[in-house]
């Protein structure tokens, strides 16, 4: 039964250029989301994704970041233009489908490192 | 705005004591709080969760303490092992969309032999 998984797991970008981060969640989990760890800090949430549908993007920047989660594929956290302030470790997570009040658990990646020269 | 805090950033415990790590929160609508471990270079891995409608929740040498009057929970590990060592995160959930996580800065337990 794989975790949830994550590639690339290293990603060196120069200024100016575009990172897309990869995420598969663990099988029968319908729910993505994203978190950044910046160093020395905690994890803080960017989006929240279902199926084909952005549920809270509360958490992410409002320029040059973008996530999605298509019907078929992994989701996708996209950042454009890269800046030096981008490169932190970036976790992805998912949980099963919701059931009545039931609080469901968030299971992580491994991360995706990601360093902006 | 760290709604979540954990004031002690590392901790020092002997192997087979017990080490007590620390959370407090300050947002009421918080209901699911969760301890997670963390390796460097790893995700964080589950460990532990508790509601709010309880006040302990145990799980093996793991055990997670709430004190909702108080806003603060705590994560005791009886007895701890040299593989304990890690960084530990409170996390929690509730209030607004349920689902995202707030997460604490985390305390580095280093258990010595």
């Amino acid at each position: 039964n794989a975790g949830v998984m994550q590639n690339p797991r290293h990603l060196v970008r120069r200024r100016g250029q575009e990172a897309r981060l990869r995420c598969s969640p663990m099988k029968g989990h319908s729910h993505v989301y994203w978190y950044r760890q910046l160093p020395e800090e905690g994890l803080k949430f960017m989006v929240y994704l279902q199926k084909e549908n952005i549920i809270d993007e509360s958490g992410m920047p409002k320029e040059r970041f973008s996530a999605e989660f298509p019907k078929e594929g992994p989701s996708i956290l996209r950042i454009q233009q890269v800046v030096r302030g981008d490169s932190a470790a970036y976790f992805c997570a998912s949980s099963p489908p919701r059931t009545g009040g039931y609080k469901e658990t968030q299971y992580f990646g491994p991360g995706t490192r990601l360093l902006v020269l | 705005d760290q709604q979540v805090k954990q004031n002690s950033p590392s901790l020092s415990v002997q192997e087979g004591r017990i080490s007590i790590l620390n959370c407090d929160y300050t947002n009421s609508m918080f209901d699911y709080f969760l301890w997670y471990k963390k390796y460097p270079a790893e995700g964080p891995t589950f460990l532990i969760s508790i509601s709010s409608i309880k006040d302990k929740n145990e799980d093996g040498r793991f055990t997670v303490f709430l004190n909702k009057s108080a806003k603060h929970l705590s994560l005791h590990i009886v007895p701890s092992q040299p593989g304990d060592s890690a960084v530990y995160f409170c996390a929690a959930s509730g209030g607004g969309t349920a689902s995202k996580l707030t997460f604490g800065t985390g305390t580095r337990l280093q258990v010595t032999l």
